[in-house]
């Protein structure tokens, strides 16, 4: 257990739908990262909140959005769903030595 | 902006030694990181440097050259649990890692 929990694990909808993924960070963490792994690709950056905030935005679509509340738990939404977004989320926490990752969440779109 | 370049395959037999090379464009360069992913899973860490040099950590070693943009991840004494994809991420400010599209190393008896 990495500490970094993420639900649901499994996530199977259909196109036009909206999700919520959530995560959260290890305890004591103020930073999490939302990334995207769609299959046999590398980890795109979405998103970081640090402590409520968003602090750095990568290639994240306008129909994904993302928050972090007081309790430090983060939430990616992922809304009008298409085919390609089916994907494996990933979040993160980080400290001197770089991430620990959540299991992640691997969303199906049909 | 970043940009990592780690070739996208590689085999190797039991028991051998492979070196995965990873090349990167980066501003506000604060350390390079490894990952191994297995598939479905998650990431997890391998190896960090920040100054030049080798990094040794049992089997599994890396090397960085901050002027020339290069690291490489060396993996020793090949076993069939090796294979998996091995991920090269550079972090600049603000902590963000950015990942290369990885590795995919296949160990085979």
């Amino acid at each position: 257990d990495s500490g970094v929990t993420q639900t649901p694990k499994h996530l199977i909808t259909a196109t036009g739908q909206r999700v919520t993924l959530r995560c959260s960070p290890r305890s004591g963490d103020l930073s999490v990262y939302w990334y995207q792994q769609s299959l046999d690709q590398g980890l795109q950056f979405l998103i970081q909140y640090y402590n409520g905030e968003e602090r750095a935005k990568g290639n994240i679509l306008e129909r994904f959005s993302a928050q972090q509340f007081p309790d430090l738990h983060s939430e990616l939404n992922l809304s009008s769903l298409e085919l390609g977004d089916s994907a494996l989320y990933f979040c993160a926490s980080s400290d001197p030595l770089g991430y620990t990752f959540g299991s992640g969440t691997r969303l199906t779109v049909v | 902006g970043q940009n990592i370049d780690q070739p996208t395959e590689m085999t190797a037999t039991e028991g051998a030694i492979v070196q995965i090379n990873c090349t990167y464009q980066t501003s506000g360069f604060n350390g390079l990181f490894w990952y191994q992913q297995h598939a479905g899973e998650a990431p997890t860490f391998l190896s960090y440097n920040v100054l030049d040099g080798l990094e040794e950590k049992g089997r599994f070693s890396s090397f960085l050259s901050r002027s020339k943009g290069y690291s490489y991840l060396l993996l020793k004494e090949l076993q069939m649990k090796d294979s998996a994809s091995y991920l090269c991420a550079v972090r600049a400010a603000g902590n963000k890692l950015t990942f290369g599209g990885g590795t995919r190393v296949l160990v085979k008896p």
